[in-house]
């Protein structure tokens, strides 16, 4: 069946530097894919998404590409900040809108 | 201003108790989806309906119980059956994006419940 695996962490940084959170994921066709973001007791806000092979989603300096050949969609960011500190999900959206998740990422920005 | 809330945030019980968590949306949004998160884990899903009167177990359904007589309105009860029923529960909805061809989903704040 579908299924998204994430590279575990926990990734811990210095402030301003790159980041990179591998995603890869196994599923029949070209699904949808979306990078959440859920800070310290909160619920998961849409960070970026992809609907197409080779589409890039960005937003607030994050970026990811989806890449079909590899099957990956890896989260990146030129310059992280402590208030990128947060757990990350990359997901799967099946054809009925269901999302299949992968485990997270938890990412610790120090300054 | 529009949203998914959640209530309450912090939700504690006995053993043996059924509970039931709120989940209310104003996006107009058609399907709605419950979700379950366990630390270091990701989100596995409970139940989920895509219109009213009609809901669908999803992957972890045992044990929990959903309703859907309105729209706007998506309560999550946990039943005593439920063997591990301490964990952070996360309601969603969705929406049809037609200019790129897919859902978005968006999630409430979350309910921490607590069963001693």
């Amino acid at each position: 069946g579908d299924s998204v695996t994430q590279m575990e962490g926990p990734v811990t940084l210095s402030e301003e530097a790159f980041l990179t959170i591998n995603c890869t994921y196994t599923a029949t066709g070209y699904p949808s894919l979306f990078w959440y973001v859920q800070y310290p007791g909160e619920g998961l806000q849409l960070l970026l998404k992809a609907t197409k092979a080779d589409d890039k989603g960005s937003n607030k300096g994050f970026e990811a590409t989806y890449r079909k050949e590899t099957t990956s969609f890896h989260l990146e960011k030129g310059s992280v900040q402590v208030s990128d500190s947060a757990v990350y999900f990359c997901a799967l959206l099946r054809n009925t809108g269901k999302l299949i998740f992968g485990q997270g990422t938890t990412l610790q920005v120090k300054p | 201003d529009g949203g998914i809330t959640q209530s309450p945030k912090y939700l504690f019980r006995k053993e043996g108790q059924n509970v039931t968590l709120s989940c209310e949306q104003n996006l107009n949004h058609d399907a709605m989806y419950w979700y379950r998160q366990d630390p270091g884990q990701g989100l596995r899903l409970i139940y989920y309906s895509q219109i009213v009167n009609d809901f669908q177990k999803g992957d972890i359904a045992e044990g929990y119980s959903v309703s859907r007589e309105k729209k706007e309105s998506f309560p999550l009860t946990v039943t005593s059956a439920q063997k591990n029923p301490t964990a952070f529960y996360l309601c969603a909805s969705s929406i049809w994006i037609s200019q790129v061809g897919s859902y978005e989903q968006y999630f409430g704040p979350g309910t921490r419940l607590t069963v001693t």
